[in-house]
């Protein structure tokens, strides 16, 4: 079975700060897919990034970078000198493999507040 | 190129009442699935398809329906509305080819049950 966890709820922040949004993530499959999605007030899931079971380099897109560590089964995100526009729900997700009813599996997401 | 499209966007029920939640997508995607989102709980999967006229549970299956006639649509119905539906339902489509590149998303159904 597959899981992921995010721990952390809510998290607030002033603008500038820098913050890390945790991820751990549970399979038993060796081929697998991380992802993590942004969700703003205005409802929609937008896509920001995938990395796959193979690919341990870390990301980095502008403020945005990733963090991939299978020895302990994480995916962490850090946003850097965040801005208000940042306000969102995030949401890590773990797709696994084919045979397995191709499955995206969501963490419970982390409110993210950044106030000005 | 419209990707997945939900419609209602919002919608009011009475407990017991029925209706679908449609979901259409135009990109030639196998694979469609279903999930509703609730607080603190993520999105959760409830049914899917991965082919016209193959469908599947998925963890909350309870209280609805799908069918997959075409490889465009993927109704979810609800028979019998309960206020445990309360929720935001998501639509979610993927070439089964493309692994990789995760689902695309609809926009989202917001339904309350009264």
């Amino acid at each position: 079975a597959q899981k992921v966890t995010q721990a952390q709820t809510e998290i607030s922040v002033v603008e500038k700060e820098d913050v890390t949004l945790d991820c751990v993530y549970e399979t038993r499959d060796t081929t697998y897919y991380l992802f993590w999605y942004k969700q703003p007030p205005s409802g929609e899931l937008v896509f920001l990034i995938r990395r796959n079971s193979f690919d341990e380099q870390n990301e980095i897109s502008g403020r945005y970078s990733w963090n991939f560590q299978k020895s302990t089964s994480s995916f962490n995100f850090t946003i850097t000198a965040s801005q208000v526009v940042d306000s969102a729900v995030y949401f890590c997700a773990l797709l696994n493999r084919e045979t397995s009813g191709s499955r995206l599996t969501f963490g419970e997401g982390t409110q993210l507040t950044v106030n000005p | 190129n419209a990707g997945v499209t939900q419609t209602p966007k919002f919608q009011v029920l009475k407990t017991g009442q029925s209706m679908t939640l449609q979901c259409a997508q135009d990109m030639n995607h196998e694979y469609m699935s279903w999930y509703r989102q609730d607080p603190g709980m993520g999105l959760r999967l409830i049914h899917y398809s991965v082919g016209a006229g193959i469908t599947d549970q998925g963890e909350v299956p309870n209280g609805y329906n799908v069918s997959r006639s075409t490889t465009e649509d993927f109704p979810l119905r609800l028979l019998s509305a309960a206020p445990s539906q309360t929720s935001v339902y998501f639509c979610a489509s993927r070439r089964r080819a493309q692994l990789t590149y995760g689902y695309t998303f609809g926009s989202g159904t917001r339904l309350t049950v009264v």
